[in-house]
């Protein structure tokens, strides 16, 4: 069973900052927050993952809180073709990746 | 650098029929995996594997699905017989290695669809 908590769905206006929350308020010390993203008819695609510290990639920014019970998403400037659904996953290194429902984000033009 | 391939993209085959999907990962990548993505849900994982062999299996109900990796490079899984609750996405993936949270990033295939009369 997936570790994590989402909202099942979000709206976003486009080029506006989208901001999607993950509890995972069971995490453990040693356990990654991961996030991927799955647009329609694709394949997941892994967008960024962090342990404690606040992390940035050239597709988003994970924060995570300082007690790690929970973290966000942002993507900065959200574009049509960020609309899809966003997976957060807490794991061990070497541990399967364990998919939940995920939040489906629609950015709205 | 080409991304993982799978084949075919959709099949529609009858109950009880037999199907296999194929998977090409992305070269140098030692692990791969088979999920499968029922409507609605997210993947599965139905097995691992290192290189040509096996490191999870749990999920793979293996009474109907089998898969192997011969040559520790690309990978086929089957069913059989097929079952109406087959009917799903199966996704292949690979990644560098599986060990270390900066070398087992997975990259994902674009998914075979079945579906199952």
């Amino acid at each position: 069973d997936a570790k994590t908590t989402q909202p099942p769905s979000m709206d976003c206006a486009e080029g506006r900052a989208a901001n999607l929350p993950c509890n995972h308020s069971t995490i453990s010390g040693n356990e990654y927050v991961y996030w991927y993203r799955q647009i329609h008819s694709q394949g997941p695609q892994y967008i960024i993952h962090g342990l404690k510290n606040n992390e940035t990639n050239e597709m988003a920014s994970l924060i995570i809180t300082e007690d790690r019970k929970s973290s966000t998403l942002i993507l900065p400037h959200a574009t049509l073709r960020d609309t899809a659904v966003y997976y957060c996953i807490v794991r061990l290194g070497n541990t399967p990746l364990v998919f939940g429902k995920g939040t489906r984000l629609s950015v709205i033009a | 650098e080409a991304g993982v391939a799978q084949s075919p993209r959709y099949k529609i085959i009858e109950k009880r029929q037999s199907v296999a999907f194929w998977c090409n990962p992305i070269s140098g990548h030692a692990t791969l995996y088979w999920y499968q993505q029922i409507l609605g849900q997210g993947p599965k994982l139905l097995i691992q594997f290192q290189n040509n062999g096996v490191v999870d299996d749990s999920q793979l109900p293996k009474d109907r699905f089998s898969a192997e990796r011969l040559k520790g490079v690309d990978s086929t899984l089957k069913i059989q017989p097929a079952k109406l609750e087959d009917s799903a996405v199966y996704l292949c993936a690979s990644s560098l290695t599986h060990w270390s949270p900066i070398t087992d990033t997975q990259y994902f295939g674009p998914g075979t669809r079945l579906t199952v009369l």
